[in-house]
């Protein structure tokens, strides 16, 4: 079967660095995305690997091994608008996009 | 701005009673996708159109039927809400057609279903 995880639920500080993982198992592999949603919204575009290593925007990096099945959100200097669920997803080898079901940030003042 | 707008924002309907979702685009992307997101659970995809083609997924249950009369609107027609149909009902569009294009999604419909 195909597979995402990822953390619950994470709590980190205002101003800190956290780091959210996920690791997938599928059948094939053509990209990896990362989406912002906010409680009641539509999930938000953040990043995509196709490629091993290390994509930076801003305040918010993505990470990605192929080898390991792994994949990780970086957000620094973290802010309260931060707060938010952060979804994985995968796309297969039929071009199928394997949601992740989110982990949720909360962050503390 | 091109985007994906939904309406309405928030829909309360009757066990039973047929309702009709809608999403347009002003992206002119080829690809409309429908998902159902309930709280804390990752969005199920329910189907998909690639221009006029339409690909339902294989566990979407009858009751959902979807229609995209042309490029920029697609409808989700839900024949007889259950009180399992309540959820966040996403609208996606991506520019390709395979899914390593962005999705770009609406702000989603919630449901409540009395």
């Amino acid at each position: 079967g195909q597979n995402i995880d990822q953390p619950t639920e994470m709590t980190a500080t205002e101003g800190a660095i956290v780091q959210i993982n996920c690791t997938y198992q599928t059948s094939g592999f053509n990209g990896l995305f990362w989406y912002q949603q906010h409680a009641g919204e539509a999930p938000t575009f953040l990043s995509y690997n196709v490629l091993d290593g290390l994509e930076e925007k801003g305040r918010f990096s993505s990470f990605l091994s192929r080898s390991k099945g792994y994949s990780y959100l970086l957000l620094k200097e973290l802010q309260m608008k931060d707060s938010a669920s952060y979804l994985c997803a995968v796309t297969d080898s039929n071009y199928q996009l394997i949601w992740g079901a989110g982990t949720k940030l909360i962050i503390k003042p | 701005d091109a985007m994906v707008i939904q309406n309405p924002r928030y829909q309360v309907t009757q066990f039973g009673k047929p309702v009709t979702l809608s999403c347009s685009q002003t992206l002119n992307h080829n690809v409309m996708y429908w998902y159902q997101q309930k709280s804390s659970q990752a969005p199920k995809l329910l189907f998909h159109y690639y221009d006029k083609d339409f690909n339902n997924e294989a566990d979407t249950p009858d009751n959902f039927q979807s229609r995209r009369p042309n490029t920029s609107f697609c409808f989700l027609d839900i024949r007889s809400p259950g009180l399992g149909d309540a959820a966040m009902y996403l609208c996606a569009t991506s520019g390709g057609g395979g899914s390593t294009d962005t999705q770009y999604f609406g702000p989603g419909t919630r449901l409540t279903v009395l």
